[in-house]
C-alpha cells in the first residue's frame, strides 16, 4: 500500500547536536511539506516544496533545513540553531494541483525530544 | 488573510452523545474546506471534505456542510463513541494551482474526549 513513513518514531538528542528526521512517499506525489506541532497550537508550517530541487520556507522555517534530491524524499534538518526544538513533527504530500479535492496524506509523525 | 478559527476544546462528552465542533474560515476566493482527524500519538487522517458551497462532507457517522453565507463548516455526529476520542483539526485551502496559495491552513484543533 502507498504511503509517507517517518522515521524514527521517537527521537532523542542531546542540546547542540543537528539532528534529521526522514520522510519517504511511495505516493508519487509531487509536494511535501514539514509542519511542527506544539500543544494547543495547531500545526505550524516549516518548509514546503512542490519540485524535486525546489523549496519554499514556511511560517517558522529559522533553525531548520530541507532537501528534495528525490521525488520520494524530504528530510528535514533540526540544526543547534533552533531555540526549543522539542516538538511533534509530522510530514505531509500531495498531489500538486489537485489540493483542492484532495488535500494532504500525513506520516504519523516523528517525536523529537531534546535533552 | 486566510484562516480558521475552531471553538477552543476540551471537549468532554459521554457516549452517544451529539457532537458538534464549530469551525469558521476567512478566505479571500472560494476554499475548499476538510476535516481532518488525529488519534494520540499519530498523524492526521483525512476524515471528510467539500469543495464547493452547500456540499456535505460525510465519513464514519461525522458530516459537515459547507456553508458559504455563514463562512462555516460545522463537524457533526449523532452519537460519539469512546473510540472518537481524538484531535480533530478544520483546514481549508484556496486554488487548484501551484503556490502558496494552495497551500492548507489548519486551525489549532479541538480535543475530543468520549467518556463510557
Amino acid at each position: 500500500d502507498g504511503g509517507i513513513t517517518q522515521s524514527p518514531k521517537y527521537l532523542f538528542r542531546k542540546e547542540g547536536q543537528n539532528v534529521t528526521l526522514s520522510c519517504e512517499q511511495n505516493l508519487n506525489h509531487d509536494a511535501m511539506y514539514w509542519y511542527r506541532q506544539d500543544p494547543g497550537q495547531g500545526l505550524r508550517l516549516i518548509y514546503y516544496s512542490q519540485i524535486v530541487n525546489d523549496f519554499q520556507k514556511g511560517d517558522i522555517a529559522e533553525g531548520y533545513s530541507v532537501s528534495r534530491e528525490k521525488k520520494e524524499s524530504f528530510p528535514l534538518t533540526v540544526t543547534s540553531a533552533q531555540k526549543n526544538p522539542t516538538a511533534f513533527y509530522l510530514c505531509a504530500s500531495s498531489i500538486e494541483g489537485r489540493r483542492i479535492n484532495y488535500g494532504y496524506t500525513f506520516g504519523s509523525g516523528t517525536r523529537l525530544t531534546v535533552v | 488573510g486566510n484562516s480558521v478559527t475552531q471553538m477552543e476544546g476540551p471537549v468532554t462528552l459521554s457516549e452517544e452523545a451529539f457532537l458538534t465542533i464549530n469551525c469558521t474560515y476567512t478566505a479571500t476566493g472560494y476554499p475548499s474546506l476538510f476535516w481532518y482527524v488525529q488519534y494520540p500519538g499519530e498523524g492526521l487522517q483525512l476524515l471528510l471534505k467539500a469543495t464547493k458551497a452547500d456540499d456535505k462532507g460525510s465519513n464514519k457517522g461525522f458530516e459537515a456542510t459547507y456553508r458559504k453565507e455563514t463562512t462555516s463548516f460545522h463537524l457533526e455526529k449523532g452519537s460519539v463513541q469512546v473510540s472518537d476520542s481524538a484531535v480533530y483539526f478544520c483546514a481549508l485551502t484556496l486554488a487548484s494551482y501551484g503556490g502558496s496559495q494552495g497551500n492548507l491552513i489548519f486551525g489549532k484543533g479541538t480535543k475530543l474526549s468520549v467518556k463510557p
